[in-house]
């Protein structure tokens, strides 16, 4: 079926450089992408959410890039800092409704 | 601001046990989703509910069951418990008639354990 996936499991970065984090989907019809972040024994939180109009979108410390031609997102976190520390996921969902999220990346900060 | 509650946190069931999770949203938001999570797994869409219908399914067991409520919680009902339903559970709630896509926010989970 139809999926989300990413293309590395585990990431491993020293404090204060710039992460990025990849995600390839399938679903050329999705209108909305989204960026989640999940630490241990807590539900997904919201980053960043891109419209598939666009192909940046900034926020604090984090920017989502999305290329249609090849069907991939990727979110950049500026600095990266030990709190940002978690499990990252790319979800996707046609027009709102239920989110097809993709494999998770851990993203390890050292200091 | 208020989050999204989810009860238990925790459940311990032996097999072919029932167990129900609640899950209160957001105030005003009137749309649910639950979602399974597996051990190092992603989030899978199991079932939502806009206005107290259900609106979408998706690969829910038919073992299991939900609704929601007047007040707009909503309970998973799940029956014959197996090993296999051992993950977090997640509910998600949204505002559907803010705009086409909706942000949903997530609960803290309930961590489901079938012995």
């Amino acid at each position: 079926g139809e999926s989300v996936g990413l293309h590395l499991p585990t990431l491993s970065v020293q404090e204060g450089d710039n992460s990025i984090i990849n995600c390839a989907y399938s679903n050329s019809a999705s209108d909305y992408f989204i960026w989640y972040k999940q630490e241990s024994g807590k539900g997904p939180q919201f980053i960043i959410d891109i419209r598939s109009n666009m192909d940046k979108r900034q926020g604090q410390r984090v920017t989502v890039l999305l290329n249609k031609t090849v069907k991939h997102l990727s979110l950049q976190i500026a600095a990266t800092q030990p709190g940002d520390s978690a499990v990252y996921f790319c979800a996707e969902t046609p027009a709102g409704g239920k989110l097809i999220f993709g494999q998770g990346t851990e993203l390890s900060v050292k200091p | 601001a208020a989050g999204v509650i989810q009860s238990p946190r925790h459940l311990i069931k032996e097999k072919r046990e029932t167990a129900t999770l609640k899950c209160y949203p957001i105030p005003r938001h009137d749309t649910v989703y639950w979602y399974q999570q597996g051990p190092g797994q992603d989030p899978q869409f199991l079932i939502s509910f806009y206005e107290k219908m259900q609106s979408d399914k998706g690969s829910i067991p038919d073992r299991f069951s939900a609704q929601q409520f007047s007040d707009y919680h909503s309970e998973l009902n799940m029956s014959s418990l197996e090993l296999g339903d051992s993950a977090l559970y997640f509910c998600a709630s949204s505002l559907e008639a803010a705009s086409a896509y909706n942000e949903q926010f997530f609960g803290p989970g309930t961590r489901l354990t079938v012995l």
